[in-house]
């Protein structure tokens, strides 16, 4: 079974459009996070949920809206899409049983989203 | 500030070979630092972390080097495999941060020659 699982895998749309990702995790894991990785690689968090709490927000624009229903799931909102939006975004998750200590992360499949 | 970046982009090795696989940091305040294997098509995964106050740990064919003096980062991969080839990314957690918040480097892309 697939520890941390993302739909769609591919997400081709047009500018403009509104399009939701999902996440779900059946580790038991207390956090959740999203992702972004560009063309070139990179990586940057861009949220983080505790037990359905925000505890990490980067400086993400605000059309990017984050909702945890219960802590098994991280769904990632994007509205109004921009070209600069197309990139890879991957969820993961953590058990954060050691606040001051590094709990891994186990990061999903990833979905990639295309913006025309 | 937070910086994490790597000496080489891609790195080539023949099969059977030892890789080594570097990474300079720019922030001296991070508490871990840790690798992640990107297979193509999945998601970064663990491969092995370091404390600040170690110098090297060992891992199953893996060995992290921390030299703190000159802020460099390594990532040694014995016996180097097929199955290997991925990017790899080093990643810190700067100290007073949220132990969750991440920062990764660019990533070194690593084939193998057979």
């Amino acid at each position: 079974d697939t520890a941390v699982s993302q739909t769609p895998k591919y997400l081709v749309t047009q500018m403009g459009n509104d399009k939701s990702i999902k996440c779900e995790q059946n580790l038991g894991h207390d956090t959740m996070y999203w992702y972004k990785q560009d063309s070139k690689k990179f990586l940057k968090i861009m949220f983080s949920y505790n037990n359905k709490e925000l505890i990490i927000n980067e400086t993400v624009p605000n059309r990017f809206s984050p909702k945890s229903p219960d802590k098994a799931h991280l769904n990632l909102h994007i509205n109004s899409l921009e070209l600069g939006d197309s990139a890879v975004y991957f969820c993961a998750s953590s058990q954060d049983s050691h606040p001051s200590s590094y709990n891994e992360q186990f990061f999903g499949p990833g979905t990639r989203l295309t913006v025309l | 500030g937070e910086s994490v970046g790597l000496h080489l982009p891609t790195l080539s090795v023949q099969e059977g070979d030892n890789s080594i696989i570097n990474c300079a940091y720019s922030n001296s305040a991070s508490d871990y630092f840790i690798w992640y294997k990107q297979e193509s098509g999945k998601g970064p995964q663990f491969i092995i972390d370091i404390r600040s106050n170690m110098d090297k740990r060992q891992g199953q064919r893996v060995t992290v080097l921390l030299n703190k003096t000159v802020k460099h980062l390594s990532l040694q991969i014995a016996a180097t495999q097929p199955g290997d080839s991925a990017v790899y990314f080093c990643a810190e957690i700067p100290r007073y941060s949220s132990a969750s918040k991440i920062i990764f480097g660019s990533g070194t892309r690593l084939s193998i020659r057979p």
